[in-house]
């Protein structure tokens, strides 16, 4: 079975300050990970992957991720926020030998200008 | 590249019609779609995988003969709600994996169903 934990329901960050958005997974063999994002009443938006390679994976719009084996963990991050990143964020695991993606609950991320 | 569209974008019916929803990957061949039903302020939840020229296979809990998904074509899969309730009113997202990968899923826009 494989899992993801969005521990926090809600980010609040200042304008231009950094940010990140914790995930933890769960899975059975190697993971495949990714961050989405979604703006309201709006599909999800991919951000970024990780399916092997370099641990820190850097996607759209600034984000990036580290990819940290040994605390199951997957953070996003992005070194200043912008008002425009406001949206819900959600983490993503997929076993490497499945198709079917688990998603967290979501985060959702508020920059206050 | 890698455009996953969906029509309607909101929809609007009487409870016991049935609604179509059209999910096509506009720029890529997709072998395997994706179907989710999304709640107010929840996660996705998965609700069927789509194979095309194949049977969908539906998750546990999710009544094959209530939400009907066709996958004819390797750009198009479509999801009919069937003698639609108030309770099928949900924000319905598909997503595709480009043929040949199974990397990364690209979702479509959803569409919002309100059943009266």
């Amino acid at each position: 079975a494989q899992s993801v934990a969005q521990p926090e329901d809600q980010v609040n960050v200042a304008e231009g300050n950094p940010l990140t958005v914790k995930c933890t997974y769960s899975v059975s063999g190697n993971p495949y990970l990714f961050w989405y994002v979604q703006y309201p009443n709006r599909g999800l938006q991919f951000l970024l992957k990780y399916i092997t390679g370099d641990n820190l994976v850097k996607g759209s719009y600034g984000f990036e991720a580290e990819f940290n084996k040994s605390q199951t963990s997957f953070h996003l991050k992005k070194p200043s926020a912008l008002v425009s990143d406001s949206a819900l964020y959600f983490c993503a695991v997929r076993d490497e030998g499945s198709y079917q993606l688990t998603f967290g609950k979501g985060t959702k991320l508020s920059v206050i200008p | 590249g890698a455009v996953v569209s969906q029509h309607p974008s909101w929809v609007i019916c009487k409870s016991g019609t049935s609604v179509k929803i059209e999910c096509r990957s506009l720029d890529f061949q997709a072998t395997t779609m994706f179907w989710y039903r999304q709640f107010p302020k929840q996660s996705l939840m998965l609700m069927a995988t789509s194979n095309e020229g194949s049977k969908a296979t539906y998750e546990q809990g999710v009544e094959k003969d209530k939400f009907l998904i066709n996958h004819a074509s390797l750009t198009l899969s479509t999801l009919t709600v069937t003698s639609a309730h108030p309770e099928d009113s949900s924000f319905y997202i598909c997503s595709a994996n480009v043929a040949g990968s199974t990397d990364t899923q690209y979702f479509g826009p959803g569409t919002r169903l309100t059943v009266l």
